[in-house]
């Protein structure tokens, strides 16, 4: 069965270095989004993207935050300073039109 | 915008028993979901409900949407240690739009 996959599992950074969390959504769908879950706290959304456009984001995605599909199968968002406040388990997803499909998530710890 | 209420935060049962968690929306929900969630890890997708007065279960787990399609239930029979988890219940916004989750239900069973 078709999945979404992300890549790394875990990402350790030291605080202010850019970071790519990579995700290859499922192969036609169209519909991609990012969502952040710090430790014990709520899963929130951050952005979502088709036709190759932001086309909703959240306060949290700020200009430290990018989203980019560079190529026909990856989708990807870049931290650009890292800040500890943005660890978290970072989950892709992609949507067909009824249902939308999350990858394993990245954790991402900031030291 | 659209808020999740989940009842109650947390569950502690002896294994056998029956449960249930409640998941309330301030709007009708076009879709919603159900996760569960070790601690830290991703999201196990359970099912997703879109029609008022659906249900729809899996192994031990029923889930169920109101006609009104404002409220889910989900019940585990004869509960096991290996449903422990959080319970997490997502509304999808429809049209492509991003999930909302609620709070999480956070669910012990002892032996």
């Amino acid at each position: 069965e078709p999945e979404v996959t992300q890549t790394p599992s875990h990402q350790v950074t030291q605080m202010g270095q850019e970071v790519i969390l990579r995700c290859v959504p499922i192969s036609n769908h169209l519909y991609f989004y990012w969502y952040r879950q710090i430790l014990g706290q709520k899963v929130e959304f951050l952005v979502s993207f088709y036709n190759n456009e932001i086309s909703e984001k959240s306060e949290i995605f700020d200009d430290q935050f990018s989203v980019e599909r560079p190529d026909g199968s990856n989708f990807t968002l870049k931290i650009r300073s890292t800040k500890l406040e943005d660890s978290a388990m970072y989950f892709c997803a992609s949507r067909e039109a009824a249902t939308q499909y999350f990858g394993p998530g990245t954790r991402l710890t900031v030291l | 915008s659209q808020e999740l209420e989940q009842s109650p935060q947390s569950l502690i049962v002896q294994e056998g028993k029956n449960l249930t968690i409640n998941c309330t929306s301030s709007k009708t929900l076009y879709g919603l979901y159900w996760y569960k969630q070790k601690y830290g890890e991703g999201l196990i997708f359970l099912m997703m409900l879109q029609k008022g007065g659906e249900e729809k279960s899996h192994e031990k787990i029923t889930a169920k949407l109101d006609e009104k399609k404002q409220q889910s239930s989900l019940h585990i029979t004869a509960s096991q240690p290996s449903h422990a988890g959080i319970y997490l219940c997502g509304a999808d916004g429809g049209g492509y739009q991003k999930v909302t989750f609620g709070t999480g239900t956070k669910l012990q069973v002892i032996p």
